[in-house]
């Protein structure tokens, strides 16, 4: 069975902080994805990665920057926290071309007060 | 780019009867339409999908049928139990990145079984 996890199911910040929310996945995955989870906005792309160090922007990457330092981590970092990120964040893997399916973590939910 | 509408936001039918979601997209270049299910405390999982050489595929009591003509495709599930309780995504696939699937979701809607 895959497993994504993530570092914390909820998180408080406060505006400016600098935040960290990391996910691990343990079953080889080349890519991984960032979405954030929004009421009426449905999942959308923040960042994506297709092998280690290797990176690439989503459909909205703005406020955000990524790291992948191996293989089966991938952080998202919030240079500078703002009301506006206060979201729920979704990290994912991909299975392949075999299975195409994407494989989710829980989700971390981020308050910026 | 994609755009992926998904309608109703939420829907509420009586146990045994059944349900239906209905997508559209925009792009006519895309050819993988997956359906996910989110329950309570838990990230988004996969639960049947369709592409776009398929008009139709089911799973037990869950179906997909796709109209390219029309770029539409909807989720019907029947005989609906308390367990199909959730919050559900369609997507559709505008590309490839870097050898994996791109997904634009839709909004999502949650869908209640009543007792």
């Amino acid at each position: 069975d895959v497993k994504v996890t993530q570092s914390s199911r909820y998180l408080v910040k406060r505006t400016g902080e600098k935040v960290f929310l990391e996910c691990v996945q343990d079953m080889d995955h080349e890519n991984m994805f960032w979405y954030r989870q929004d009421p009426g906005l449905g999942l959308r792309l923040i960042y994506f990665s297709y092998d280690v160090k290797m990176k690439e922007k989503g459909d909205i990457p703005e406020g955000y920057s990524v790291s992948r330092e191996k293989k089966e981590r991938f952080s998202l970092i919030l240079e500078s926290a703002s009301t506006n990120q206060t979201s729920m964040y979704l990290c994912a893997s991909y299975g392949g071309p075999r299975s195409n399916e994407q494989y989710f973590g829980p989700g971390t939910r981020l308050t910026v007060t | 780019g994609e755009n992926v509408e998904q309608h109703p936001s939420t829907l509420s039918v009586q146990e045994g009867d059944s349900a239906v979601i209905k997508c559209t997209y925009s792009d006519s270049a895309s050819n993988y339409f997956p359906w996910y299910k989110q329950e309570l405390g838990k990230g988004p999982q996969l639960i049947i999908d369709i592409r776009s050489n398929v008009g139709e595929k089911k799973d037990q009591r869950i179906a997909v049928t796709l109209n390219k003509t029309a770029k539409h495709f909807s989720l019907h599930i029947t005989e609906t139990q308390p367990e199909d309780s959730a919050v559900y995504f369609c997507a559709a696939n505008p590309g490839v990145l870097q050898g994996a699937q791109k997904l634009v979701f839709g909004q999502g809607t949650r869908l209640t079984i009543n007792p």
